[in-house]
């Protein structure tokens, strides 16, 4: 079984904090996203690597960075959290040509 | 670019009774579409998918989904729903890249009542 995994379930932070979500997998996929998911707006894409140091954009990358200097990890940095960014983050994983993808269990994020 | 509406926000039926959960795709080759579903406090489930081949698609805990490329349509149905299916659904397409960036709708919350 595919196994992805988050480093907390439950995070409050301060506005202007740096934040990070952490998020392994340990099937060697080559493709690994970060989600957002607020009500009503279903999951929306933040950004995706398919392969170790490559990095794109998706649909709403301000105000977020990433990092995966292993294949196995994929990192969401918060540089500077605002309220705005309280929301559900969710990771996943497929491998290469395969449009499957696999969850963690998502980190409910709060920014006071 | 690809987009995905699900019309219903919340759906409510008795134990027992049938059910269908509808997905409109844009895309403007062939797609590839998914039915997850979240249990409340989850991380997302694969319930089933289609590629090609037989348009109707058989998935886990007695889910099937028609893929109607007349109607740009993905529905689900499940003939007798159990409280357990109380969940929310997602429906998502790819566009059939080699990195499976997976576009998706707004989410159906289903409610169960005993």
């Amino acid at each position: 079984d595919v196994k992805v995994t988050q480093s907390s379930r439950y995070l409050v932070k301060r506005t202007g904090e740096k934040v990070f979500l952490e998020c392994v997998q340990d099937m060697d996929h080559e493709n690994m996203f970060w989600y957002r998911q607020d009500p009503g707006l279903g999951l929306r894409l933040i950004y995706f690597s398919y392969d170790v140091k490559m990095k794109e954009k998706g649909d709403i990358p301000e105000g977020y960075s990433v990092s995966r200097e292993k294949k196995e990890r994929f990192s969401l940095i918060l540089e500077s959290a605002s309220t705005n960014q309280t929301s559900m983050y969710l990771c996943a994983s497929s491998p290469p040509g395969q449009e499957t993808q696999y969850f963690g269990p998502g980190t409910r994020l709060l920014v006071l | 670019a690809q987009s995905v509406t699900q019309p219903d926000i919340h759906i409510t039926v008795s134990e027992g009774a049938s059910l269908e959960l509808r997905c409109n795709y844009s895309y403007g080759a062939t797609p590839y579409l998914f039915w997850y579903v979240q249990s409340p406090g989850q991380g997302l489930q694969l319930l089933l998918k289609y590629f090609s081949g037989d348009t109707l698609v058989q998935g886990i805990k007695g889910f099937e989904a028609e893929f109607k490329r007349s109607q740009s349509s993905f529905n689900l149905r499940k003939p007798s729903v159990h409280w357990s299916d109380a969940a929310e659904y997602f429906c998502a397409v790819a566009g059939g890249t080699s990195y499976g960036k997976l576009t998706f709708g707004q989410g159906t919350i289903l409610t169960v009542h005993p």
